[in-house]
């Protein structure tokens, strides 16, 4: 089955650690993004890439960083220096066509205690 | 620019309709709708391209008015499992969306 996967689904971390969030597509899609979600809140963007080796900051870049050494991964690393980390993170890839949309993985739930 | 999405939140009973709308002041490309359960990832519904097309899905259905850079969300009979968040996410290019911050919508029966 094709579809985006996200790993881990419940993720704690201490202050003052790195944590990277997994996400893979076996879409074939090209495109790429990180969202973060605060209870009750829309999507906010973190990243986004469009092509292997390429990727650009969203609207809340800062504290967080991303590769895209394949095609079928794009993982995200909260650092330390991201000042309120704990939220849902939803990962989303995109076909090139127009009418394409995004689709999303089953989110990351990250508690920083 | 985000979004403005409206109402932010309605109570349904079962069978009764609703409609969502969404704003933007900058010209669009396209509107996506999406739905959100509790704790899960939102779902695509529709996607709606400048040209005011009209689609549907079941008796989940959706317009664009491009002059007035608004899509609405229009939900007949609803049921229980139409309840969740509804978001739409606006597109200036085809790279990427900004998302709106969402209409809670719950059918009770």
């Amino acid at each position: 089955d094709g579809g985006i996967t996200q790993s881990p689904k419940y993720l704690f971390r201490k202050e003052g650690q790195n944590v990277t969030l997994s996400c893979e597509q076996n879409l074939n899609h090209d495109a790429m993004y990180w969202y973060r979600q605060d209870p009750g809140q829309g999507l906010r963007l973190i990243y986004y890439s469009q092509i292997v080796n390429d990727f650009q900051k969203g609207d809340i870049a800062e504290g967080y960083s991303v590769s895209r050494e394949k095609k079928e991964s794009f993982p995200l690393t909260v650092t330390s220096a991201q000042k309120n980390p704990t939220a849902f993170y939803l990962c989303a890839s995109k076909g090139t066509a127009s009418t394409d949309t995004q689709y999303f993985g089953p989110g990351t739930r990250l508690t920083v205690l | 620019q985000q979004p403005v999405q409206s109402p932010q939140a309605v109570i349904l009973r079962e069978g009764e309709d609703a409609v969502i709308n969404c704003s933007s002041s900058k010209a669009l490309y396209s509107v996506h709708w999406y739905r959100q359960k509790h704790g899960e990832a939102p779902v695509f519904l529709m996607i709606l391209l400048k040209g005011g097309e009209q689609k549907g899905h079941e008796k989940i259905s959706a317009s664009f008015n491009e002059k007035k850079q608004q899509s609405s969300l229009y939900l007949t009979a609803s049921q229980l499992s139409y309840s969740g968040t509804y978001f739409c996410g606006t597109a200036r290019s085809a790279r990427q969306l900004t998302f709106g911050s969402g209409t809670q919508l719950t059918v009770l029966p």
